[in-house]
């Protein structure tokens, strides 16, 4: 079946550091990915619509500045968390689309922690 | 507003018994899906059941559909100690392309 990889699943930082996560589709190309959030105890939370070759698509409240999405080839979009601060700790989930069935496959996800 | 709400929130059972959970939803969709979350990990995919289909299995699950009152289950028989996850439904929109959105989630502990 298809794979998501994300990376890494746990970071810790400091306060006004920056973050990366990646998403990658192992064995299948994906022209869209989807990055959520979730705090302990919640529902995923649809934060932005990663487009390969152009600007993700940000939901209603999510700050684009904040929260940077870069989606520069078909297996690999990555998040960036800059300037982090304590309130922005939470579990982040990506996923990405099998475009023949529709089915969407997630990573694993990737708790930061920001102190 | 949240797309899905499930009840119950929380389901505790005995391994052996049966665990349905519930999900509502508001607009009209293209299919919902069913995935359970083990803690701290990612989602894995249970079931789909498409807007024209009312009932659907697989192993030990079973999902039903009722558009008219835009609701859907989900039944596991025959629980197990290792079923013990968050479940959640996710519906899709016929605009919204892959795009999903999930509910709040049924927290289900079967219990050895």
């Amino acid at each position: 079946g298809a794979v998501v990889s994300q990376h890494p699943s746990w970071v810790i930082c400091k306060s006004g550091t920056s973050v990366k996560i990646e998403c990658r589709s192992l064995d299948f190309q994906a022209t869209t990915m989807f990055w959520y959030r979730q705090f302990p105890k919640q529902s995923l939370m649809l934060m932005a619509t990663s487009n390969e070759g152009s600007k993700a698509t940000y939901e209603q409240g999510v700050e684009k500045d904040k929260f940077l999405i870069n989606h520069a080839s078909l297996t690999l979009s990555t998040l960036t968390v800059t300037s982090a601060h304590p309130e922005d700790s939470s579990f982040y989930i990506c996923s990405a689309p099998l475009l023949a069935t529709g089915e969407l496959f997630f990573g694993e996800g990737s708790r930061l922690t920001v102190l | 507003s949240q797309q899905g709400e499930e009840d119950p929130q929380a389901l505790s059972i005995q391994e052996g018994e049966n665990a349905t959970m519930n999900c509502s939803y508001k607009t009209s969709i293209n299919n919902l899906q069913w995935y359970r979350q083990n803690s701290g990990r990612g989602l894995v995919h249970l079931i789909l059941i498409r807007s024209n289909e009312r009932e659907k299995h697989s192993g030990r699950l079973r999902v039903t559909l009722d558009t008219s009152k835009k609701s859907s289950s989900l039944l596991i028989t025959a629980s197990r100690a290792a079923d013990t996850a968050s479940y959640f439904c996710a519906t899709r929109v016929e605009t919204s392309g892959s795009r999903l959105t999930f509910g709040e989630g049924t927290q289900l502990t079967v219990n050895p």
